[in-house]
């Protein structure tokens, strides 16, 4: 089965910094690229950017170039996405999801982790 | 911000057909494929349509996907209690700066 399974939930403070995580099995981690998805409390998704594991290449959203790393570490088949100095309109829920489906601008995102929580707060 | 329209909400009692629209520009939909996800309350989103009208296995025939210009729509026939959710189309946008994927506003589907 293939499944992305995200890390837990995390309170930070402002100014803190932070990495959650996406791993990923049942499939060959390397050869799908990844996407994070942010959904802000009680608002809709949107796209953050996407890695490909197999050579780290990384595209990111305007929006959000320059506010937050993606990464990945194909050793171990994780994603990562990180904040070096939270703000607290960083508190969302974020999703990763492996894009799947031929060329680029025909893909789709299949699965989806379950999500990781993320409030910052002082 | 969303660069694809959809209605804000939608509803319908048990049995009825739902249809929600979702509409962008050349650069998204005109160009690309449009697919859809169901999000239930308090989990993660789903795939329900990909590549504007494939269901995914697993998906019941009562959810359709169609595409027409620069626009697509979503139809849930036989409307069932367990359909109540939101739902968002997305696709991928082609602009200056470069290959984005777009998602819609989201439409919140009740069912009476």
């Amino acid at each position: 089965e293939v499944q992305l399974v995200q890390s837990g939930a995390e309170v930070k403070k402002p100014g803190e910094s932070l990495k959650i995580s996406c791993k990923g099995s049942g499939y060959s981690f390397t050869s799908y690229w990844i996407g994070w998805v942010r959904q802000m409390p009680g608002k809709g998704l949107e796209w953050m950017g996407i890695i490909y594991p197999g050579d780290s290449d990384t595209r990111y959203s305007p929006s959000f170039q320059g506010q937050v790393t993606i990464s990945a570490d194909k050793s171990i088949s994780t994603a990562y996405l990180q904040w070096s100095s939270l703000k607290a309109s960083d508190t969302a829920m974020y999703y990763c999801a492996r894009r799947i489906g031929g060329a680029p601008s025909l893909a789709w995102f299949d699965p989806w982790g379950q999500g990781t929580l993320v409030t910052v707060s002082s | 911000q969303s660069v694809l329209t959809q209605p804000p909400s939608a509803s319908g009692t048990p049995g009825q057909r739902v249809t929600i629209s979702c509409s962008g520009s050349s650069s998204n939909i005109g160009s690309n494929t449009v697919n859809w996800y169901q999000q239930l309350p308090g989990t993660a989103p789903k795939l329900l349509i990909y590549s504007n009208n494939q269901r995914p296995s697993g998906v019941p025939d009562r959810f359709s996907g169609s595409k027409s210009g620069t626009s697509a729509s979503l139809a849930i026939s036989g409307l069932q209690s367990e359909d109540e959710a939101d739902y968002y189309c997305a696709a991928w946008d082609d602009s200056l700066n470069g290959r984005n994927y777009v998602f819609g506003t989201g439409t919140k589907v009740t069912v009476l």
